[in-house]
């Protein structure tokens, strides 16, 4: 079956760096997705990896590996404003979204 | 950026009545609208793929009688959540990629604000 596994929460200082890992297993692969959701609203775009390797954005980098089927989302000087759920999702074969059920990010002052 | 725009965000009905719920593309054309449902602390359940111009394709356990969907127009897919029951009251979330950020099947996938359904 086609799973997707990222912990469930997770505890960061504001300022500091904080990894949030994603595995996965499809059937086919055809990119994966980093959303953001904050408590009550809809997910906002992160990122797209379909390539091994690292994509950096602002504070946020976002890393592949295909043949590991792993992912992570990098944030860096974390904010207050960054506590909110960081969802994991790969495109398979058949182009259809197969969800993570999201990580939970708690920041502390 | 590309815009999803859903409506209404919040709705409360009473029990045995029927709501709807608009998503909208404003600035690109979607062929395919996706519909999900999401419960509190959990992620997205897929429900269904909107098709514009024929049937919606529903994912398994999801009752195609119950969550109607059209999809009239290349701008506008609807959710019709039918005799809406207390057990239906949910978080609804619609999205739509933008084929002109990378593709038909692999553009950026934008959500709508999402529409919270409260039935009493």
């Amino acid at each position: 079956g086609q799973n997707i596994d990222q912990p469930t929460e997770m505890t960061a200082t504001e300022g500091a760096i904080v990894q949030i890992n994603c595995t996965y297993q499809t059937s086919g692969f055809n990119g994966l997705f980093w959303y953001q959701q904050h408590a009550g609203e809809a997910p906002t775009f992160l990122s797209y990896n379909v390539l091994d390797g690292l994509e950096e954005k602002g504070r946020f980098s976002s890393f592949l590996s295909r043949s590991k089927g792993y992912s992570y989302l990098l944030l860096k000087e974390l904010q207050m404003k960054d506590s909110a759920s960081y969802l994991c999702a790969v495109m398979d074969s058949n182009y259809q979204l197969i969800w993570g059920a999201g990580t939970k990010l708690i920041i502390k002052p | 950026g590309a815009v999803v725009s859903q409506h209404p965000s919040w709705v409360i009905c009473k029990s045995g009545t029927s709501v709807k719920i608009e998503c909208r593309s404003l600035d690109f054309q979607a062929t395919t609208m996706f519909w999900y449902r999401q419960f509190p602390k959990q992620s997205l359940m897929l429900m269904a793929t909107s098709n514009e111009g024929s049937k919606a394709t529903y994912e398994q356990g999801v009752e195609k009688d119950k969550f109607l969907i059209n999809h009239a127009s290349l701008t506008l897919s609807t959710l019709t959540v039918t005799s809406a029951h207390p057990e239906d009251s949910s978080f609804y979330i619609c999205s739509a990629r933008d084929p002109g950020s990378g593709g038909e099947n692999t553009g950026e996938l934008f959500f709508g604000e999402g529409s919270r359904l409260t039935v009493l």
